[in-house]
């Protein structure tokens, strides 16, 4: 079972910020929280990954809560192209483990 | 040029056939992986290979054999195909290290089993 929780779906509208949460409270010390979306009939794509502090990059900002439980994914300007499913999953950094995928949220990007 | 290409795209075939998915990758990555995604899109790891050793083997059928020839291809073949097997099967690879869980993926294979 996935270890994580995300709401079903999320509207946004064009050119606004995009705030997508995430529920990890079971989270482990040394488990990072990792992003990915997958965009309609293409492969998943990874976003953003973090362990404690904020991160950011050119595609999205992560903000995970002081006591890890919880992170939320911002997405500052969305446009349509972001219309996608954003899987929200922990895991550890080391070797290979393998990253158990839930259904994420679907968000869509209305003009 | 793509990073992890895999091939077919489209896979319609017949109950009891033999079928192969062929996936490459051009990242210079340790780590490859398939992935399928049902219906109900749950994506589940089934095989992951780390410099052609199998590490990861999710109590997927027999009937599905995965062959790594080299660390940049990871190719699955799919022996007596059956009717829950329809899906899409996902390629990816990741380095090693603290980076093992940043997947590059492929493109999909969707297979369709009549």
């Amino acid at each position: 079972d996935a270890k994580t929780t995300q709401p079903t779906s999320m509207d946004c509208a064009e050119g606004r910020a995009a705030n997508l949460p995430c529920n990890h409270s079971t989270i482990s010390g040394n488990e990072y929280v990792y992003w990915y979306r997958q965009i309609h009939s293409q492969g998943p794509q990874y976003i953003i990954h973090g362990l404690k502090n904020n991160e950011t990059n050119e595609m999205a900002s992560l903000i995970i809560t002081e006591d890890r439980k919880s992170s939320t994914l911002i997405l500052p300007h969305a446009t349509l192209r972001d219309t996608a499913v954003y899987y929200c999953i922990v895991g550890d950094a080391g070797n290979n483990r393998k990253l158990i995928w839930g259904l994420g949220t679907s968000l869509a990007v209305n003009p | 040029d793509t990073a992890v290409s895999q091939t077919p795209k489209y896979l319609v075939t017949q109950m009891g056939n033999d079928k192969s998915i062929k996936c490459e990758q051009n990242l210079g990555h340790d780590t490859m992986y398939w992935y399928k995604q049902d219906s109900k899109k749950f994506l589940k790891i089934m095989f992951s290979y780390n410099n052609k050793e199998l590490i990861i083997n999710e109590t997927v059928p027999n009937r599905f054999s995965p062959k790594s020839p080299d660390k940049a291809h990871l190719n699955l073949h799919i022996n007596s195909l059956e009717l829950g097997d329809s899906a899409v099967y996902f390629c990816a690879s990741s380095p090693t290290g603290a980076g093992a869980n940043v997947l590059t993926f492929g493109a999909g294979s969707r297979l369709t089993v009549l």
